[in-house]
């Protein structure tokens, strides 16, 4: 139990479809960020919030759009995606955005694109 | 730009033996570096972490070793365990401004033969 909860685990998703990728934590953190993780690729960072404001967007396509209603819940909205698109999508929280905070991470969800 | 560089990509050892993993990276400000594990199935794991005004940092098997005038640290494992076996990844901040930006290795693939 890491305290980060992402559902669904998995999803099969047509690339007309629109589905959205849940995260929670349970640690009282204030920031949060979306990660992407592709076979024999480092970890890409896609979006951070502190305090639910969004403070870093790493030229994510519009097709991914994040949304985080409070400090403990992040989303991130899929549309239109693409074959490329398939990976494990990684939430992660720490105490606060910054140079030395621990990250902490949930057990992703394996998006597949059809 | 700006990355973390982390040898070997893949490595087996005997149960009981050492395991050693190396990263470098580039950006002489970066003063937290974490090192994450990760089982199959599940997402990173912080295993232990080190900051720039140490030089080493040990919690149990593991210990982490840092040298900031060459740039580098590195994760030591002793009494390899079956268990053991995972992908382990180094990070590092790097740039980003007052946010920081995790970048993180490619990862090492570690195997423990039993």
């Amino acid at each position: 139990e890491t305290g980060v909860t992402q559902t669904p685990r998995h999803l099969v998703m047509g690339m007309t479809n629109k589905k959205s990728l849940k995260c929670e934590q349970h640690l009282g953190h204030n920031a949060m960020y979306w990660y992407k993780q592709s076979a024999k690729k480092p970890l890409e960072l896609m979006f951070v919030y502190s305090l639910e404001e969004r403070v870093e967007n790493n030229s994510v396509p519009s097709r991914f759009s994040p949304e985080c209603p409070n400090s403990s819940h992040l989303f991130l909205h899929l549309h239109t995606l693409q074959p490329e698109d398939s990976a494990l999508y990684l939430c992660a929280s720490s105490l606060w955005t910054g140079r030395d905070q621990p990250q902490h991470f949930g057990d992703g969800t394996r998006l597949s694109i059809l | 730009g700006e990355n973390v560089e982390q040898h070997p990509s893949t490595l087996s050892v005997q149960e009981g033996d050492s395991a050693v993993i190396k990263c470098t990276y580039s950006d002489s400000a970066s003063n937290y570096f974490p090192w994450y594990k990760q089982e199959l199935g599940k997402g990173p794991q912080l295993i232990i972490d080190i900051r720039s005004n140490v030089g080493e940092k040990k919690d149990q098997r593991i210990a982490v070793t840092l040298n900031k005038t060459a740039k580098h640290f590195s994760l030591h494992i002793t009494e390899t365990q079956p268990e053991d076996s995972a992908v382990y990844f180094c990070a590092a901040f790097l740039d980003g401004g007052s946010q920081g930006n995790l970048i993180f290795g490619k990862g090492t693939k570690l195997s423990v033969k039993p």
